[in-house]
């Protein structure tokens, strides 16, 4: 079954402490993206890959590290996460970023909340 | 100015009506046009996509792209109450990979 999969799928944590949320695809899409969605502001973009050791800026990035080592897997990097990056996180990904009718298909979500 | 404004709602349409969606984009250079439908505590789901101005149908779904007037809308033909969802508009740029979102739109079909 073609899928976007993202762990965990909630998480409390403490302020300061790192953490990881893992997210793979077995599509073998070349663009995958990490968005946060918050009440009245919508969905956001934090980070976007094009393809393996390629990745740029969303328009929310300040706190945020990724990393493409290989093409499935996207991972999203807290370092010292803060109360303000409480939110709910999707992972997506698309076969590729930028041609027209591209489809994102998007991960179950990651609900986060930094105490 | 938002780059991407849609009415938060909730729009109201009773059962069997026709469903109208609208959003609007400030970037002129925007290529690609989105309609994802999300409902409550669920990932959003890609219904249409748009880049040529004029309208392009899909089942019981429209969408029309103007691009001298920037906007870009949505209409659902014989709502039913399983359409109730917020629905986001989403616009991409020429020769970019980012996404830009709107704030949604919540839609509710009566009964």
């Amino acid at each position: 079954e073609a899928q976007v999969t993202q762990n965990p799928r909630y998480l409390i944590t403490v302020t300061g402490k790192k953490l990881t949320v893992t997210c793979s695809q077995n599509m073998n899409h070349e663009y995958m993206s990490w968005y946060r969605q918050d009440p009245g502001l919508g969905l956001r973009q934090i980070y976007y890959s094009m393809n393996v050791e390629v990745t740029d800026k969303g328009d929310v990035p300040e706190g945020y590290k990724v990393s493409r080592k290989e093409k499935r897997n996207f991972p999203l990097i807290l370092e010292s996460p803060s109360p303000n990056q409480t939110s709910l996180y999707f992972c997506a990904s698309s076969l590729q970023g930028a041609l027209p009718s591209k489809t994102q298909y998007f991960g179950p979500g990651t609900r986060l909340l930094v105490l | 100015q938002k780059e991407v404004e849609q009415n938060s709602g909730p729009l109201s349409v009773p059962e069997g009506a026709i469903a109208s969606l609208n959003c609007t984009y400030s970037d002129r250079v925007s290529q690609s046009f989105f309609w994802y439908r999300q409902y409550s505590g669920k990932s959003p789901e890609l219904i249409m996509s748009i880049y040529s101005n004029g309208d392009k149908e899909d089942g019981r779904f429209t969408a029309q792209l103007n691009k001298a007037s920037q906007y870009v809308s949505l209409l659902i033909r014989d709502s039913q109450p399983s359409d109730s969802a917020t629905y986001l508009c989403a616009v991409n740029g020429l020769g970019t990979y980012k996404y830009i979102f709107g704030t949604g739109t919540r839609l509710k079909v009566l009964a």
